[in-house]
């Protein structure tokens, strides 16, 4: 079975510095991963996913994330927050067309 | 890109009286798709599959005469929270995947606000 670890429940940056979300997973097969944005009263969007090959994605908004199976990570990135980025992150996990999240991570932006 | 519409955005019932909500697949075809709950500042937590033209799969401890999910057509999924509680009041949130393999990832709705008073 798959799960997700993000750790960090809420992350606070001030504009223009690096974001870093990180998410930590367990899947007994190849995984699947995603990483989603939720702003409030509103579903979740597609920042970004890995599937296969290379290991460094790109996303919307300026966001990527690397894929490393040794560290079973993968973490989002982003080099210069914005105060629009403030928002509520899911990082997912996908085996058998079953997906599971992680616990969500809320990223406040400091003018 | 594929698009899930869901409807209401929110609702406000009385205590006893049934709500349903709607999830539809705008320009993709959907077998399956898939019901959330979510609790102010937590995460998404998996209710129910909706499987077209079967009965829905429910995940442990949700109720299923409480919690009824029809789905009749490709397109459409709905849950019907009934005789509804203060307690029911949550964001509930619809997704499908808009492909035959899990590399799609699943599209999701904008979710429904549900205020039991």
């Amino acid at each position: 079975a798959q799960s997700v670890t993000q750790l960090g429940s809420h992350v606070s940056v001030s504009e223009g510095a690096l974001v870093l979300l990180r998410c930590n997973y367990s899947s007994s097969v190849p995984p699947y991963l995603f990483w989603y944005v939720q702003y409030p009263n509103q579903g979740l969007q597609l920042l970004l996913k890995y599937t296969t090959g290379a290991t460094l994605v790109k996303g919307i908004n300026g966001f990527e994330a690397e894929f490393k199976k040794s560290e079973t990570s993968f973490h989002l990135t982003k080099p210069s927050a914005h105060m629009s980025d403030a928002a509520e992150y899911f990082c997912a996990v996908s085996e058998n067309n079953d997906m599971r999240f992680g616990a969500g991570t809320r990223l406040t932006v400091k003018p | 890109g594929a698009v899930v519409s869901q409807h209401p955005s929110w609702v406000i019932c009385k205590s006893g009286t049934s709500v349903k909500i709607e999830c539809r697949s705008l320009d993709f075809q959907a077998t399956t798709m898939f019901w959330y709950r979510q609790f102010p500042k937590q995460s998404l937590m998996l209710m129910a599959t909706s499987n077209e033209g079967s009965k829905a799969t429910y995940e442990q401890g949700v109720e299923k005469d409480k919690f009824l999910i029809n789905h009749a057509s490709l397109t459409l999924s709905t849950l019907t929270v009934t005789s509804a509680h203060p307690e029911d009041s949550s964001f509930y949130i619809c997704s499908a995947q808009p492909g035959q393999h899990r590399a799609y990832g699943y599209t999701f709705g904008s979710g429904t606000r549900l205020t039991v008073v």
